[in-house]
């Protein structure tokens, strides 16, 4: 099935880095959500986002909707050794009625104390 | 209450061997999923129940073989199953489908081993 191109695909930086991470689709989504997966644990649900131009915050982590409704970026501030894993995008497409979530391949982030 | 409940945590099976994987929220959602996830890998859809009738089946093999008995409840019962069948399977849930802003929330997973 159709996958979001996610960038980067890895980062390694230093506690207290800001990071940031996007993903772009060449089709149009009415909803991105942002995940964090921890090795062997099931994504969890970070950001949800529902409309274009949408700025949404999370303690340290700020997501945005795209306004062209094709991309989302989400950066974390201040990071720190608990942020590491693995930082997957999915997004539903306009019109979509069947559930189906698209995803990024991730990106690996690895912080350095 | 954003809890999806699987069990178990870990499952070792022979090629020979039935098993069944249990999935469970409470979140009143009508919308469950089963996703199979290999290690570095984003999940892959497999299975979608709207309203406890399958909508989706990504061509998943015979051997996989899904139930949801109730809206809070969703099974995966697996038989002879092969080794590459190895990895992390996904249960999420969300609500109705017909709403396109829907948020899907995921249980911890059961990490299959088949031997």
């Amino acid at each position: 099935g159709q996958q979001l191109n996610q960038s980067p695909q890895s980062m390694f930086i230093q506690e207290g880095e800001d990071v940031s991470m996007n993903c772009t689709s060449s089709s149009i989504f009415n909803t991105w959500l942002w995940y964090k997966q921890d090795p062997g644990e099931g994504p969890v649900l970070l950001i949800a986002l529902y409309k274009a131009g949408e700025l949404t915050s999370n303690g340290r982590l700020t997501a945005q909707f795209g306004i062209t409704r094709k991309d989302s970026f989400l950066n974390i501030s201040a990071s720190i050794p608990s942020d590491v894993g693995i930082y997957f995008c999915a997004g539903r497409k306009r019109g979509s009625t069947l559930g189906r979530l698209y995803f990024g391949r991730g990106t690996q982030l690895t912080v350095w104390p | 209450d954003t809890e999806v409940t699987q069990t178990p945590k870990h499952l070792v099976m022979g090629m020979t061997n039935k098993k069944s994987l249990k999935c469970e929220q409470h979140m009143g959602h009508r919308a469950m999923y089963w996703y199979k996830q290999k290690a570095k890998k984003p999940p892959e859809l497999m299975f979608v129940y709207s309203y406890e009738k399958l909508s989706i089946n990504e061509s998943v093999p015979s051997r996989f073989s899904p139930e949801c008995p109730n809206s809070s409840l969703l099974n995966l019962h697996l038989h002879a199953l092969q080794p590459e069948d190895s990895a992390l399977y996904l249960c999420a849930s969300s609500q109705i489908l017909d709403r396109e802003n829907t948020e899907a929330f995921f249980g911890q997973g059961t990490r299959l081993t088949v031997v």
